[in-house]
């Protein structure tokens, strides 16, 4: 059964900041892992995802995660973020021949970017 | 291109009472999710179709939870007799084939009395 962490229930930043929004993973096998935003009142967005290649992936506005098998780990990135990034981030893992399809989702992290 | 829509957004119970929830999926999405997500945590996958089929129901507590795709577009997801412990957003999510990325509905926020 594959769990997943975020270790982080909420980050504050002041916009212009770079974040990084923390996810770690627990699984033996082959892993295909994603982000999603919630903003307040809505159903998830997909941000991007990883299954295998280049470690580091490129998501939508801006986000990029990448992927560490040492570590357990698939944390989420932004250089520069803007206020409109304010939402709640969830990390989601599956595991082995379900890979994408039964997904497990983290507690969620809120991010609260400041004027 | 329309997104997932789900209906009702808002529904007020008592505890006992049945209440369904509908979900239009995506055009041309073959799979399709429901997931209860309690107020402050993260989605928890309750069963999933490709098609018509039920892939996984393990997670749907079956004694008064039901969920239906009969020709493998809309669904419908049925709570018999609800509990306070059902007080949570459903959520509706479509994919094109299992392993793509999922949209997600608006959800619909439930609260039992």
């Amino acid at each position: 059964t594959q769990t997943v962490s975020q270790s982080d229930a909420h980050v504050t930043v002041f916009e212009g900041d770079s974040v990084e929004l923390r996810c770690n993973y627990s699984y033996g096998g082959s892993i295909y892992l994603s982000w999603y935003i919630q903003h307040h009142g809505r159903g998830l967005q997909f941000l991007l995802k990883y299954y295998s290649g280049n470690p580091v992936v490129q998501g939508v506005n801006g986000f990029e995660a990448e992927f560490s098998k040492s570590d357990s780990s698939f944390h989420l990135r932004k250089a520069s973020v803007h206020w409109s990034d304010s939402a709640v981030y969830f990390c989601a893992v599956s595991a082995g021949n379900n890979a994408g399809a039964k997904l497990t989702f983290g507690g969620g992290t809120r991010l609260t970017v400041r004027p | 291109e329309a997104g997932v829509t789900q209906s009702p957004r808002y529904a007020v119970l008592q505890e006992g009472q049945a209440v369904s929830f509908w979900c239009d999926p995506i055009s041309g999405h073959d799979t399709l999710y429901w997931y209860q997500q309690p107020r402050d945590q993260g989605p928890q996958l309750l069963v999933y179709f490709r098609d018509e089929a039920v892939i996984d129901n393990s997670q749907l507590p079956s004694d008064r939870f039901s969920a239906v795709r009969p020709k493998g577009t809309n669904s419908t997801l049925k709570i018999q007799s609800a509990k306070q412990g059902d007080t949570a957003t459903y959520l509706c999510a479509s994919s094109l084939g299992p392993y793509a990325e999922q949209f997600f509905g608006p959800g619909t926020r439930l609260t039992v009395l």
